[in-house]
């Protein structure tokens, strides 16, 4: 079964300082990857996707993530937190329903920027 | 335009009403999902439509009956809910490319109070 474990919760970093936001997926088949953010009282945005088409992601915002099959991972990452990206991180698998695909996420990193 | 818009943004309903919670999208998108998301958890599928049809749902209760009367439009009529089903519900949508890499984009959701 197709899976993504994000570890820790709750990640807090200070204003200019690198954000590591981890996600690991379990998966026997090559898994198709995607990070989402939600701002406080708002919907899912899409960050960034993985395709197959390459290992290193670039995203929205300044974010990527890197594949890494080795690990079983797909960390985002960005080099200077900014005040704006404190929220609700998910990183999602998406996988077969039937006749449809669907996208299961997991517990989601909250992220808090001290100034 | 990827924007997904959906109304009401807030509904407090008593456990004997009858209400309904609309979802619209103008980007020619030919699926559409509604999700459940509790406070502090991941989203949650609930249904998926593919052209106008019930493609998936999981096994969610009868109090929760979707509806989608043309392909920009989908509904979610709630009757007799209760107290447990308070949550914020998603709705998105997708371009039904047939590719399990395909994105979804999520509304803002509409919070809902069940008393």
């Amino acid at each position: 079964a197709q899976s993504v474990t994000q570890l820790g919760s709750h990640v807090s970093v200070s204003e200019g300082a690198l954000v590591l936001l981890r996600c690991n997926y379990s998966s026997s088949v090559p898994p198709y990857l995607f990070w989402y953010v939600q701002y406080p009282n708002q919907g899912l945005q899409l960050l960034l996707k993985y395709t197959s088409a390459a290992t290193l992601v670039k995203g929205i915002n300044g974010f990527e993530a890197e594949f890494k099959k080795s690990e079983t991972s797909f960390h985002l990452t960005k080099p200077s937190a900014h005040m704006s990206d404190a929220a609700e991180y998910f990183c999602a698998v998406s996988k077969s329903g039937g006749s449809n695909y669907k996208l299961t996420f997991g517990k989601g990193t909250l992220l808090t920027v001290n100034p | 335009d990827t924007e997904v818009t959906q109304t009401p943004k807030h509904l407090v309903m008593g456990m004997t009403n009858k209400k309904s919670l609309k979802c619209e999208q103008h980007m020619g998108h030919r699926a559409m999902y509604w999700y459940k998301q509790k406070a502090k958890k991941p989203p949650e599928l609930m249904f998926v439509y593919s052209y106008e049809k019930l493609s998936i749902n999981e096994s969610v209760p009868s109090r929760f009956s979707p509806e989608c009367p043309n392909s920009s439009l989908l509904n979610l009529h709630l009757h007799a809910l209760q107290p447990e089903d308070s949550a914020l519900y998603l709705c998105a949508s997708s371009q039904e490319t047939g590719l399990v890499q395909e994105t979804q984009y999520f509304g803002p959701g509409t919070r809902l109070l069940v008393l």
